[in-house]
């Protein structure tokens, strides 16, 4: 069965202090790997994709890597303004339906001044 | 930029009545969604459509329809609100193809049923 597992599910960071999530995917043919972030309250936020093993992305104080296991979203310096959660998501040869997409259950993000 | 709206950020109705939640997406993107987001459970897919009048279930169907009459707009419908579909309803789109296949999504529709 197609799964995302991500981890922590929560981080707490002091601004400054850089560190990585990670998303760890069991799927049958990735075509596709994708971050978004999430703020309270509202829909998620495309922020990359990632589509073969050694690709990287980066994106202001963001990058994402991408191996054939699992994916990295390293935040380096982080400010407040990057709490939020943050959410991966696969695509996948699903039959059909090859549009879809598996989301992970997300990590809480929270960075203190 | 793609811009995806939903009709209501905040909507509260009683048990048993009929809801219907409606998104509008202006990038003529073949695909849309709908997903229900719960603490815990992340975002699961409730229904997709791949074009006009085409609709194919997610992985959470039950009691819930969709309705799609024009490209640009993807209705919701719970037949028969129940107070265990008071969630976060999300509406994405995206392309079919010829382009990364990233969803976009709307601002969330906070259901609450009584």
């Amino acid at each position: 069965e197609d799964q995302v597992t991500q981890s922590p599910e929560a981080l707490r960071l002091q601004e400054g202090e850089s560190s990585s999530l990670n998303c760890s995917y069991t799927v049958s043919g990735l075509r596709g790997l994708f971050w978004y972030r999430q703020d309270p309250g509202k829909g998620p936020e495309f922020l990359f994709t990632l589509y073969s093993a050694g690709e990287e992305k980066e994106k202001e104080r963001l990058k994402a890597t991408l191996t054939k296991k699992e994916s990295f979203l390293h935040i380096t310096a982080p400010k407040p303004e990057d709490s939020a959660t943050y959410l991966c998501a696969v695509r996948t040869n699903y039959g059909g339906a090859t549009n879809k997409l598996i989301f992970g259950t997300g990590t809480l993000l929270a960075v203190q001044p | 930029d793609v811009k995806v709206t939903q009709s209501s950020r905040y909507l509260v109705k009683r048990t048993g009545e009929k809801v219907f939640l409606e998104c509008v997406q202006d990038m003529d993107h073949e695909n849309m969604f709908w997903y229900r987001q719960d603490p815990g459970l992340g975002l699961r897919l409730i229904y997709f459509s791949y074009d006009v009048k085409m609709k194919e279930k997610g992985d959470i169907p039950e009691g819930y329809s969709v309705s799609r009459e024009k490209k640009e707009r993807f209705s919701l419908i719970l037949e028969s609100a129940s107070t265990n579909q008071t969630s976060m309803y999300l509406c994405a789109s995206s392309l079919a193809a010829g382009g990364s296949y990233e969803q976009y999504f709307g601002p969330g529709t906070r259901l609450t049923v009584t």
